[in-house]
């Protein structure tokens, strides 16, 4: 799976957009974009993911630019709760792809 | 939506005993989960990729004797830690995904404490 990199941090005041960008130049045509995020001592949660057009659901917006290299999740009103480390991941379309974690961003909201 | 149910969320073993964690899949059939490893500070790594009906797939490293999984239904993923040391003290986790077209989905971690 291709590796990806993003920011280690950022901060976002409470009720702004968070915007939360993540490269993946080395992304292969039949890989998605996942995006999960891990609040402290709980398992990852599954957010969003797309392969190349935006996608948006009830907690997120993602955009993929058109050359696929790169993306940016969006939280549209961020809260307290939405602190947490963000983790952007390619991943093959096979169930039995493994997500291979990075760094992730660590995303900390601020009243 | 498909829900990953980890047991037990907390355990505290003595060094040289063994412990069982379960992951189940409620309300989906899984051919293959995922076994991953969090110490503190750090991203998940993954362990070991458990397939139901065969032998489990180990990361390098990764010790499979120590570590024994056992996949013996579509629901149900079992992690053993043997012998268990201080130095195994972590947060463990399981995935799994119910469709060639779905996300993995994860459990709430079983945080293993070797005293």
């Amino acid at each position: 799976d291709a590796k990806t990199t993003q920011p280690p941090s950022m901060d976002c005041a409470e009720g702004r957009a968070a915007n939360l960008p993540c490269n993946h130049s080395t992304i292969s045509g039949n890989e998605y974009v996942y995006w999960y995020r891990q609040i402290h001592s709980q398992g990852p949660q599954y957010i969003i993911h797309g392969l190349k057009n935006n996608e948006t659901n009830e907690m997120a917006s993602l955009i993929i630019t058109e050359d696929r290299k790169s993306s940016t999740l969006i939280l549209p009103h961020a809260t307290l709760r939405d602190t947490a480390v963000y983790y952007c991941i390619v991943r093959g379309n096979n169930a039995g792809n493994m997500l291979t974690f990075g760094g992730g961003t660590r995303l900390m909201v601020k009243p | 939506g498909a829900v990953v149910s980890q047991h037990p969320s907390r355990v505290i073993c003595k060094s040289g005993t063994s412990v069982k964690i379960e992951c189940r899949s409620l309300d989906f059939q899984a051919t293959t989960m995922f076994w991953y490893r969090q110490f503190p500070k750090q991203s998940l790594m993954l362990m070991a990729t458990s397939n139901e009906g065969s032998k489990a797939t180990y990361e390098q490293g990764v010790e499979k004797d120590k570590f024994l999984i056992n996949h013996a239904s579509l629901t149900l993923s079992t992690l053993t830690v043997t012998s268990a040391h201080p130095e195994d003290s972590s947060f463990y986790i399981c995935s799994a995904g119910d469709s060639h077209n779905s996300p993995l989905h994860f459990g709430n971690g079983t945080r293993l404490t070797v005293t």
